[in-house]
């Protein structure tokens, strides 16, 4: 899986938009980028995943840049609940990768201040 | 979506005894469920893969004879930390993803056991 970089941590206002970048320059042409999050003392939550294309859901947006080398998961409206470890993942497609982990690395800290 | 439930939340025990954690898949067939390990302001790290009718496969430093996983059914995988010591006090999380003919594509994650060895 390719190696990813993100910011240590960030602090977004309450409402505001917030934008989280990641680096992965050595994607390659099959994995996809995937988004978790771990609010504090709970499980990991899926939030996001996309090979190419930009992706929205009822909780974020994935912006993947033309040449896949970076991405940028976009909270548009930011609560205090939003606050939490965001991980960004580059790996296969899960459902064709078999029975293999996740693979987290720091992720970053978002701090939403009301 | 899925669900993946562990049991207990939180559990605190004496050093020397052990602890089983429990790991369910509730509306879907694992045959494969992930441990993971997570110890304060630091990111969830793999001990260990639990495959159903066989042996976990540990990562490498992941004591095997310390760290029981159990994997008797398609919808349980069992953790016991035996002879808990202090250092062994962490968040111990569990995953699990449904096969891939039902179209998911994203791994879930139980709402972890924070261990507390005393």
């Amino acid at each position: 899986d390719a190696k990813t970089t993100q910011p240590p941590s960030m602090d977004c206002a309450e409402g505001r938009a917030a934008n989280l970048p990641c680096n992965h320059s050595t994607i390659s042409g099959n994995e996809y980028v995937y988004w978790y999050r771990q609010i504090h003392s709970q499980g990991p939550q899926y939030i996001i995943h996309g090979l190419k294309n930009n992706e929205t859901n009822e909780m974020a947006s994935l912006i993947i840049t033309e040449d896949r080398k970076s991405s940028t998961l976009i909270l548009p409206h930011a609560t205090l609940r939003d606050t939490a470890v965001y991980y960004c993942i580059v790996r296969v497609d899960l459902r064709n990768s078999g029975n293999t982990p996740l693979v987290f690395g720091k992720g970053t800290r978002l701090s939403v201040i009301a | 979506g899925a669900v993946v439930s562990q049991h207990p939340s939180r559990v605190i025990c004496k050093s020397g005894t052990s602890v089983k954690i429990e790991c369910r898949s509730l509306d879907f067939q694992a045959t494969t469920m992930f441990w993971y390990r997570q110890f304060p302001k630091q990111s969830l790290m793999l001990m260990a893969t639990s495959n159903e009718g066989s042996k976990a496969t540990y990562e490498q430093g992941v004591e095997k004879d310390k760290f029981l996983i159990n994997h008797a059914s398609l919808t349980l995988s069992t953790l016991t930390v035996t002879s808990a010591h202090p250092e062994d006090s962490s968040f111990y999380i569990c995953s699990a993803r449904p096969p891939g003919a039902a179209g998911h594509t994203e791994a879930f994650f139980g709402q972890g056991t924070r261990l507390t060895v005393v």
